[in-house]
């Protein structure tokens, strides 16, 4: 069974990039899905980030889009986000989550277990 | 964006009712409608794709419905692990949106 699990710090300037990976174990990362990351600030609903596929493809939100980075690494198994330029409005616990590439509704079917991230000085 | 509107908010329901919950898009996104459970301190779970496709392994209390712009999430007896966050979410175009969430509580 796919579990996924990300790591990074939890504590991010403003200013700085925050960055993450999320690591695939059970399963590869050149399956045929889409990859992707999902925040949550505390206390808030959920807000789509952006995603990568296997041939490297991506989507970003539009409301990241001009500081957000989304790579992936089939050596290493795992794919990572950056998010450049951060405020406090990043403060939020950050998903990866996956999608198969091959139900065309793209349901998130699997979740890592979430990571705080606090944009504090 | 397609913005994707809950209702309720909230709901206070006791063991053994059936509960409804609604999501209404901004604009027709077919049956691209997936629906989340969330707990405290957890990561969502997917219960239903596709508008009315039951994820692996969730109880078949849980049903949906809908087409077009107006969607339903069903649950025909609660269950006391029932009592959770329950979030629509539409994979019709980038990007994806959530509903701002139905907080199911105990009565």
């Amino acid at each position: 069974q796919v579990q996924l699990q990300e790591s990074g710090p939890g504590l991010v300037k403003p200013s700085e990039t925050l960055s993450l990976t999320c690591g695939v174990s059970g399963g590869s990362i050149s399956s045929d899905h889409w990859w992707y990351w999902v925040r949550q600030p505390p206390g808030k609903g959920l807000e789509w980030i952006g995603g990568i596929h296997r041939t490297g493809t991506t989507n970003y939100n539009p409301s990241l889009k001009s500081r957000v980075t989304i790579s992936i690494d089939k050596s290493k198994n795992h794919f990572s986000l950056k998010l450049n330029s951060v405020t406090a409005a990043d403060t939020a616990v950050y998903y990866c989550t996956r999608s198969p590439n091959l139900i065309v509704t793209r349901p998130l079917d699997c979740w890592g277990q979430g990571t705080l991230v606090i944009v504090s000085s | 964006d397609i913005q994707m509107t809950q209702s309720p908010s909230s709901l206070s329901a006791s063991v053994g009712d059936r509960v409804t919950i609604t999501c209404r898009a901004s604009q027709s996104i077919s049956i691209y409608v997936n629906w989340y459970q969330q707990k405290p301190g957890k990561a969502p779970n997917v219960l239903i794709y596709g508008t009315s496709t039951l994820q692996s392994r969730v109880p078949s209390r849980f049903s949906g419905s809908g087409s077009g712009t107006d969607f339903t999430l069903t649950i025909s007896s609660l269950q006391t692990e029932d009592f959770a966050t329950y979030y629509c979410q539409q994979s019709y175009s980038l990007p994806f949106t959530f509903g701002q969430g139905t907080r199911l509580e105990i009565k």
